[in-house]
């Protein structure tokens, strides 16, 4: 069975330092991937999706950034962090016409 | 361009009661439709979807849906609500022919009171 896994669970971090959240998918091959941001309050906010290694597309302009450097494994990163980017970030994959979402990471800008 | 919006940021009924989570969607065709549900803290969860056939879908926790063609709708159902149905809602589309993107709704927060 498929299973998809994100780290760390939980984080603070302080205004303006860098950002890199994990997320692999074990079970699968060549799977589409997304990168979602719940804020408080708000809905799911899609940020990225890949349908492949190094192919990466942003949905919304902002200091984010994600990559793709293996088949499995999916990465958010900024250079230097807002107060605004605190949230909650789903990775998810996609097989077909169904998504599947991992456990999430808090983020809190501080 | 599709989008999803779900009626109600917050809903709130008795242990027992009727839960009915509305949600419309608009899109050039019939997407497909999720409804996923997500408890604190956690990932979103499945609860039910609709791709062909039967427009009717019953999902896990006693939870069902309608698809509505006529009514862009696909409102979710729960005959007796449980205190443990207590959760965010979120529906959500995906477009039948490429499907490599999912919109969501910007949930609705259910309580369930006893």
């Amino acid at each position: 069975s498929q299973t998809i896994h994100q780290w760390p669970a939980t984080l603070v971090q302080p205004v303006g330092s860098p950002l890199s959240l994990e997320c692999t998918v074990e079970g699968t091959s060549n799977p589409n991937l997304y990168w979602y941001r719940q804020a408080a309050g708000r809905g799911l906010q899609l940020l990225f999706y890949s349908v492949g290694i190094g192919q990466i597309s942003s949905e919304v302009p902002q200091n984010l950034s994600a990559s793709r450097p293996q088949d499995r494994q999916f990465i958010l990163s900024s250079k230097k962090l807002l107060l605004s980017d605190s949230g909650f970030y789903l990775c998810a994959w996609s097989p077909d016409y169904l998504v599947f979402f991992g456990p999430g990471t808090r983020l809190t800008v501080l | 361009a599709q989008s999803v919006t779900q009626l109600g940021s917050h809903v709130s009924v008795s242990e027992g009661a009727l839960v009915l989570l509305r949600c419309n969607y608009s899109s050039s065709v019939p997407p497909y439709l999720f409804w996923y549900v997500q408890y604190p803290n956690q990932g979103l969860q499945l609860l039910l979807k609709y791709t062909t056939g039967a427009t009717l879908v019953k999902g896990i926790n006693g939870f069902e849906a309608e698809f509505k063609k006529s009514e862009t709708s696909f409102h979710l159902t729960k005959p007796s609500a449980h205190m443990s149905d207590a959760a965010e809602y979120f529906c959500a589309v995906s477009d039948r022919y490429t499907g490599n993107q999912f919109y969501f709704g910007t949930g609705t927060s259910l309580t369930v009171i006893p």
